[in-house]
């Protein structure tokens, strides 16, 4: 069974910095692109950033980019996220997504998020 | 960036009631297209890939149509467990985007 768990969220103020871990198990990490989503209270969904396989490759949406950094450990069956400078625009629910297949952008399997709340 | 909108924001309709909910793309995408189911509390859950492929698990009630700009999600016959927030999402190219989310509720 695929899972995917999120840790590392919390209270952190403006300016702050926050390390996002996702654990995964139940596939074979380095055979799939993978995925940070996040969702604000009480909003809609947003694409943060995807990684490749071995780390070749990341993308970010415009809004963190300079600011985040996606990365994995595929020894360890990881996804992280850095985030930098954060601002109230960055709270939300954070979560970690995997596609359907090696090369899929759509997300099947979502861990339970972890929250990251930026007030002073 | 590719602009995703969803029609309606928010729907009330009863059990059994056949629903449509539109997204269109602001530039073509062919049929990259995804939709996604949402319950208070919750992760996302994936129904739909590629505009017309039902997700393993996902009730037959469920389908996608179209392609290029213009998409649909019907849900035949509502169920109870049907009531819920639905995203389309393109992944033609980056930045991948979202609709802003289609509620629907219990009529």
């Amino acid at each position: 069974e695929v899972q995917l768990v999120e840790s590392g969220g919390g209270l952190v103020q403006p300016g702050g910095s926050l390390r996002l871990s996702c654990a995964a198990s139940g596939f074979t990490f380095n055979n799939y692109w993978m995925t940070w989503v996040r969702q604000a209270p009480g909003k809609g969904l947003e694409w943060v950033a995807n990684i490749k396989q071995d780390a070749s490759e990341n993308y970010y949406v415009d809004s963190v980019r300079g600011r985040f950094t996606i990365s994995r450990d595929n020894a360890r069956n990881s996804l992280y996220l850095q985030m930098n400078s954060l601002t109230t625009e960055d709270a939300a629910m954070y979560y970690c997504a995997r596609g359907g297949s090696d090369s899929s952008w759509y997300w099947i399997h979502w861990g339970q998020g972890t929250l990251v709340t930026v007030s002073s | 960036d590719i602009q995703m909108t969803q029609s309606p924001s928010s729907l009330s309709a009863s059990v059994t009631d056949r629903v449509t909910i539109t997204c269109r793309a602001s530039q073509g995408i062919g049929s990259r297209l995804a939709w996604y189911q949402q319950k208070p509390g919750r992760a996302p859950k994936c129904l739909i890939y590629d505009a017309s492929s039902l997700q393993s698990g996902v009730p037959s009630r469920f389908s996608g149509s179209g392609s290029g700009t213009d998409f649909t999600l019907t849900i035949s016959s509502l169920q109870p467990e049907d009531f819920a927030t639905y995203y389309c999402q393109h992944y033609n190219a980056y930045p991948i985007t979202f609709g802003q989310g289609t509620r629907l509720d219990i009529k």
